[in-house]
């Protein structure tokens, strides 16, 4: 079945202890991405990921890193988490857009972080 | 100002009623994509319908039109007979051309539908 997985799907913790939440796909997709979902924001990209070792900054990437060593993965590294953290989490992944095609991105179950 | 709109927080409707989710953009660009997610209380996101910009026909996917409007810049859901599975929370997304190499999703606030039986 095709599917991105996350893990853990939920993390309660605490401020400074450095967290890493888990993204595999196995749709062999070029393009992997990390949003956060905050009440009446919508989704935000963080960080995304064109291919292998091809990483750059979203539109919130402040307190996040992120690495792209294997095709598959693509985790989310929190150095030293702040409360302010506190949100959902979604990984997607697409295949390479080549022209303007209709290919959604697909997105793993979310993993919802609590940080005290 | 926003890219995406969806001015409807919360929209109750009849079980077996059409319903209409509203979603404005802004873009520049000649070429973008519009997406629709739901996301039930479980919360993933699931996939609904795509248009693009230069699609000449509105998009279709079982219970599930998109009412393209371009000049308006306008891109609403509407679920066909709906059903009290389709209570959920229902986001509009777009996909601009000139992000190309980054696949970003630029997301509206979300429109929180309830179908009362």
């Amino acid at each position: 079945e095709a599917q991105v997985t996350q893990n853990p799907r939920y993390l309660i913790t605490v401020t400074g202890k450095k967290l890493t939440v888990t993204c595999s796909q196995n749709m062999n997709h070029e393009y992997m991405s990390w949003y956060r979902q905050d009440p009446g924001l919508g989704l935000r990209q963080i960080y995304y990921s064109m291919n292998v070792e091809v990483t750059d900054k979203g539109d919130v990437p402040e307190g996040y890193k992120v690495s792209r060593k294997e095709k598959r993965n693509f985790p989310l590294i929190l150095e030293s988490p702040s409360p302010n953290q506190t949100s959902l989490y979604f990984c997607a992944s697409s295949p390479d857009r080549t022209g303007y095609s209709n290919q959604p991105q697909h997105f793993g179950d979310g993993t919802r972080l609590s940080i005290l | 100002a926003q890219k995406i709109t969806q001015t409807q927080p919360g929209m109750f409707v009849q079980e077996k009623e059409a319903v209409t989710l509203d979603c404005t953009y802004d873009t520049s660009d000649q070429s973008y994509g519009l997406f629709w997610y739901k996301q039930p209380s479980s919360g993933e996101m699931i996939f609904l319908i795509y248009q693009g910009s230069y699609d000449e026909q509105n998009a279709t996917e079982g219970r599930y039109s998109l009412n393209f409007q371009k000049a308006r810049k306008s891109a609403n859901l509407v679920i066909s007979a709906s059903q009290l599975g389709d209570s959920a929370m229902y986001f509009c997304a777009m996909r601009e051309g000139a992000n190309f190499g980054n696949e970003k999703l630029t997301f509206g606030t979300g429109t929180r539908l309830t179908i009362i039986p």
